[in-house]
């Protein structure tokens, strides 16, 4: 079974800094991918960026990106120059490559501050 | 605009009802989810679908039915509803096995509220 840990249930972090945020996981299959996705207030599910495990380089999109460290098991999200748009829940999620299906963490709620 | 359409996007139902939560999506994609967010906490997986016909259980299937007789269509039914079942309900879909980065396409979410 695959399981997400997201430790940081709130998180603040000053308009135009960078704030990460932790994930783990944990997979016995070699072939998984693992997302980021933001919930903002409004209530919607935005998916934002893709870390494959054979992949050898760290994911990124724009001011997110994902510090793969596969032996610490962990996919950290990244957000650089953080914005007051920024602020809303982030989800961790991973996916089995054959599975199809997700598991998601708890999320963590990022306030940022003007 | 292509995505994934839910409806209702409200609503109140007593104990015992029944209802079917509606998600439609035009992208083509085979792979359709059920999932639920209880207040404060993460996705929880209902039901899913790997193409029409096929349809298989997730984390939290109990209460809940599922058909997919469309590639389009994924209604979500609750059965004799209870107040563990309020919650938030996201559908979602993706593509096949053969594009690995996508992420899920979600609908807006349906808020149901069990009284």
């Amino acid at each position: 079974a695959q399981k997400i840990t997201q430790t940081q249930p709130g998180m603040f972090v000053q308009e135009k800094e960078a704030v990460t945020l932790d994930c783990t996981y944990d997979t016995s299959d070699p072939s998984y991918g693992l997302f980021w996705y933001k919930q903002p207030s409004s209530g919607e599910m935005i998916f934002l960026i893709y870390q494959g495990s054979y992949d050898q380089q760290n994911a990124t999109e724009g001011r997110y990106s994902l510090n793969f460290q596969k032996a610490r098991k962990s996919a950290n999200l990244v957000i650089s120059a953080s914005q007051l748009g920024d602020s809303a829940m982030y989800f961790c999620a991973m996916r089995v490559t054959n599975a199809g299906k997700s598991t998601f963490g708890d999320g963590t709620t990022l306030t940022v501050k003007p | 605009n292509a995505g994934v359409t839910q409806t209702p996007k409200f609503r109140i139902l007593k104990i015992g009802q029944s209802m079917t939560l509606q998600c439609a999506q035009d992208m083509n994609h085979n792979y359709m989810y059920w999932y639920r967010q209880d207040p404060g906490m993460g996705l929880k997986l209902i039901y899913y679908s790997v193409g029409a016909g096929i349809t298989d259980k997730g984390e939290v299937p109990n209460g809940y039915n599922v058909s997919r007789s469309t590639t389009e269509d994924f209604p979500l039914r609750l059965e004799l509803a209870a107040p563990s079942q309020t919650s938030v309900y996201f559908c979602a879909s993706r593509p096949n096995l053969d594009r690995p980065n996508y992420g899920y396409t979600f609908g807006s979410g349906t808020r149901l509220t069990v009284v």
